[in-house]
């Protein structure tokens, strides 16, 4: 059964104080790792897809990196604003891409 | 632009009752999955359907759930005799054809959040 695991469940940063977030993935097939950004109350917002192992992906503070068994989410210098859950997300292919198979997020926390 | 819309945001309903959750994907998009958030717990994929046909519905519970995407108006999640155990929030996603240069990004709505009495 795929199965995606994110690591920790919760983080809380001082402002500025990079770290990074872990999800490890044994997805068959795997054909694409996706990251997400989910604010409360509200609905998963796309941040990256990662296809194959070495690729990196970055977005203003954020980058995602990608190994045969796990990526990273580098998150360099927080804001307050980057305070949010981070899900980690894998596609095994098949007839969509549309069906992903999520971890249960790590929630960030950025403190001023 | 609007995004995918859901409705209604909240919901509640008392065990026994049936909830109707709809879903307007973003204009373009033709394929829709529907995800359920138990609480605790992460996403968790339910269906996947394109216009009048339901491509995956592997995730779907055997019993009492159903899924449609008509010709014409939103998709459907309906939910009939809900139990405690259906609260949740239920997301909808939407993609376009999918194909060389997509990142295969989903658009999410915002939810709907079902509580059942």
């Amino acid at each position: 059964e795929d199965q995606v695991t994110q690591s920790p469940e919760a983080l809380r940063l001082q402002e500025g104080e990079s770290s990074s977030l872990n999800c490890s993935y044994t997805v068959s097939g795997l054909r694409g790792l996706f990251w997400y950004r989910q604010d409360p109350g509200k609905g998963p917002e796309f941040l990256f897809t990662l296809y194959s192992a070495g690729e990196e992906k970055e977005k203003e503070r954020l980058k995602a990196t990608l190994t045969k068994k796990e990526s990273f989410l580098h998150i360099t210098a927080p804001k307050p604003e980057d305070s949010a859950t981070y899900l980690c997300a894998g596609h095994a292919g098949g007839t969509s891409y549309g069906k992903l198979t999520f971890g249960q997020g790590t929630i960030l926390t950025v403190h001023p | 632009n609007a995004g995918v819309m859901q409705n209604p945001r909240h919901l509640v309903r008392r065990r026994g009752q049936e909830a109707r959750l709809r879903c307007s994907p973003m204009k373009g998009h033709s394929h829709v999955y529907w995800y359920r958030q138990l609480p605790e717990e992460g996403l968790k994929f339910m269906v996947y359907l394109q216009k009048e046909n339901i491509i995956d519905e592997s995730g779907m519970p055997k019993e009492r759930f159903s899924a449609e995407f008509p010709k014409e108006g939103p998709s459907i999640l309906r939910i009939q005799q809900v139990v405690r155990g259906d609260s949740a929030a239920y997301f909808c996603a939407s993609s376009p054809e999918q194909g060389a240069g997509n990142t295969g990004e989903l658009f999410f709505g915002e939810g709907s959040r079902l509580t059942v009495l």
